[in-house]
């Protein structure tokens, strides 16, 4: 069965550069989330998009931003990058999730700010 | 503030023995759900519990929800080493999905 597909799965980026992240839900899925998992931390929620419109919004940074297009894949875009934005960065999908659906996660995408 | 936490942060046990972890939130939700997650690899969803069952079961995992006390437990009977990873309990309020600290479990063959 097809999963959450994330590219790239690492990225290695210099302070002060932007970065994509790439999301490619399940099929059919109409709720798309992204996180934010530094070492050791449990993830962080970061704006979630619903029918690709956004739904809601954690903690993310104003450099950053997202979108979910036509064919429903989902985008963060990164700028200004800073150390601190070294993380893990998971894509999860899921059919509405408040109708007790299940989200299903990628395997992610390291980012290495150097 | 983190909307489950989880109790304990690390948990070392021998193969065959139980494990049990604690999570904890704080607003109303429509369901909790227990992830698993190995060392720097992607979540992987174990069970959900919606917010009008008290007990679920799926194999070794017993889950309880306690909504009066805003709490759940994740139990892992007969551990296997195989199980040693991270695990979260994720809160679903609205259309979010919010995840607490997580439990380090370790399982000594």
């Amino acid at each position: 069965a097809a999963g959450v597909i994330q590219s790239p799965r690492h990225l290695i980026k210099e302070k002060r550069e932007t970065a994509t992240l790439k999301c490619y839900p399940i099929p059919r899925h109409d709720t798309v989330y992204w996180y934010q998992q530094g070492p050791g931390q449990d993830p962080q929620f970061l704006i979630s998009f619903y029918e690709k419109m956004q739904s809601d919004k954690g903690s993310i940074p104003d450099r950053f931003s997202a979108q979910q297009f036509s064919d429903y894949h989902s985008e963060l875009n990164m700028s200004s990058l800073e150390l601190g934005d070294s993380a893990l960065y998971f894509c999860a999908s899921s059919l509405v999730v408040y109708m007790n659906t299940e989200a299903f996660f990628g395997q992610g995408t390291r980012l290495t700010v150097v | 503030s983190q909307q489950g936490e989880e109790d304990p942060q690390a948990l070392s046990i021998q193969e065959g023995e139980n494990a049990t972890m604690n999570c904890s939130y704080k607003t109303s939700i429509n369901n909790l759900q227990w992830y698993r997650q190995n060392s720097g690899r992607g979540l992987v969803h174990l069970i959900l519990i919606r917010s009008n069952e008290r007990e679920k079961h799926s194999g070794r995992l017993r889950v309880t929800l306690d909504t009066s006390k805003k709490s759940s437990s994740l139990l892992i009977t007969a551990s296997r080493a195989a199980d040693t990873a991270s695990y979260f309990c994720a809160t679903v309020a609205g259309n979010m999905l919010t995840f607490g600290g997580g439990t380090r479990l370790m399982v000594k063959p």
